[in-house]
C-alpha cells in the first residue's frame, strides 16, 4: 500500500487566492482526518470524516475553510480566500481502528 | 477538562544513554494513548499504543512506554538512544468528545548527541 497520499506537497499562493489540498486515504480505512501544524499552535485537528460523512468540524478555523469527501478514496480541504496566517503544513490522516496513518503533508505558503 | 501534556519542549541525551520523553494525560474513562514520531519534512509515524492489558507497551525502533494509571502518565522510553532517534515526538490521547478523534500534545524535540 502506498500509504496516505497528499497533493500538492508544496503550494505557494498569493493572499486572496483559492487553495485546494487533496488527500487519498489508505484503502479500507473508514476515518479521514485533516490537521494543521504550525510552530505557534502545534498540531490541530480541523475536521474528520467517518464513511465520507463529516463528524466533527469544530476545529475548522473559519468559514473560509471547507472540506469534502465525495467518496471513500478522496477528500479535499479548500481555503477561499487564503490569507498569510493560513501558512502551515496541512496533514491528512486515515484510520481503520485505533492508530492513525499520516500523509507527508502539504506545506502551504500564502504571500 | 480532558488534555494531554508533554512538559518538556526539548530533551537532550548522549548516544547510548537511556532516554525518556514524558507525557501526562487527563481523560475521563479509560484512555487510549499513543506515541508518534515526526522526522523533518515528514508526516507523523505511529510508534506504539496502549489500549488495555500490560502496562508496558513495546513499539517500533526499540521504543517502549509505560502506562501508569495512578500518575496518569505514559512516558516514552528507550534503553539506549541512537543519533537517528533525533526527531519530534508527540503523545496523543483518544476519547475526547467521542472515541474517534485524537488530541496531540505539543511535542518534544529529542536530540541525541554522538
Amino acid at each position: 500500500d502506498a500509504g496516505v497520499i497528499q497533493s500538492p506537497r508544496h503550494e505557494v499562493t498569493e493572499m486572496g487566492q483559492e487553495v485546494t489540498l487533496r488527500c487519498k486515504p489508505i484503502s479500507g480505512h473508514d476515518y479521514l482526518f485533516w490537521y494543521r501544524q504550525t510552530m505557534m499552535r502545534g498540531l490541530e485537528l480541523l475536521i474528520y470524516f467517518n464513511n465520507n460523512v463529516p463528524i466533527d468540524d469544530s476545529g475548522m478555523p473559519e468559514d473560509r475553510f471547507s472540506a469534502k469527501m465525495p467518496n471513500a478514496s478522496f477528500s479535499t480541504l479548500k481555503i477561499q480566500p487564503s490569507e498569510p496566517r493560513d501558512s502551515a503544513v496541512y496533514f491528512c490522516a486515515s484510520s481503520r481502528s485505533n492508530e492513525q496513518f499520516f500523509g507527508p503533508g502539504t506545506r502551504l505558503t500564502v504571500l | 477538562a480532558q488534555s494531554v501534556a508533554q512538559p518538556e519542549d526539548q530533551v537532550n541525551v548522549a548516544e547510548g544513554n537511556p532516554l525518556t520523553v514524558k507525557c501526562t494525560y487527563s481523560v475521563s474513562g479509560n484512555p487510549y494513548l499513543f506515541w508518534y514520531v515526526q522526522y523533518p519534512n515528514r508526516g507523523l509515524q505511529f510508534l506504539l499504543k496502549y489500549i488495555t492489558g500490560d502496562n508496558l507497551v513495546k513499539g517500533s525502533y526499540g521504543f517502549e512506554a509505560e502506562f501508569n494509571k495512578s500518575q496518569t502518565s505514559f512516558h516514552l522510553k528507550k534503553p539506549s538512544a541512537l543519533v537517528s532517534d533525533s526527531a519530534l515526538y508527540f503523545c496523543a490521547v483518544r476519547g475526547f468528545k467521542n472515541n474517534n478523534d485524537m488530541r496531540f500534545g505539543a511535542g518534544t524535540r529529542l536530540t541525541v548527541k554522538p
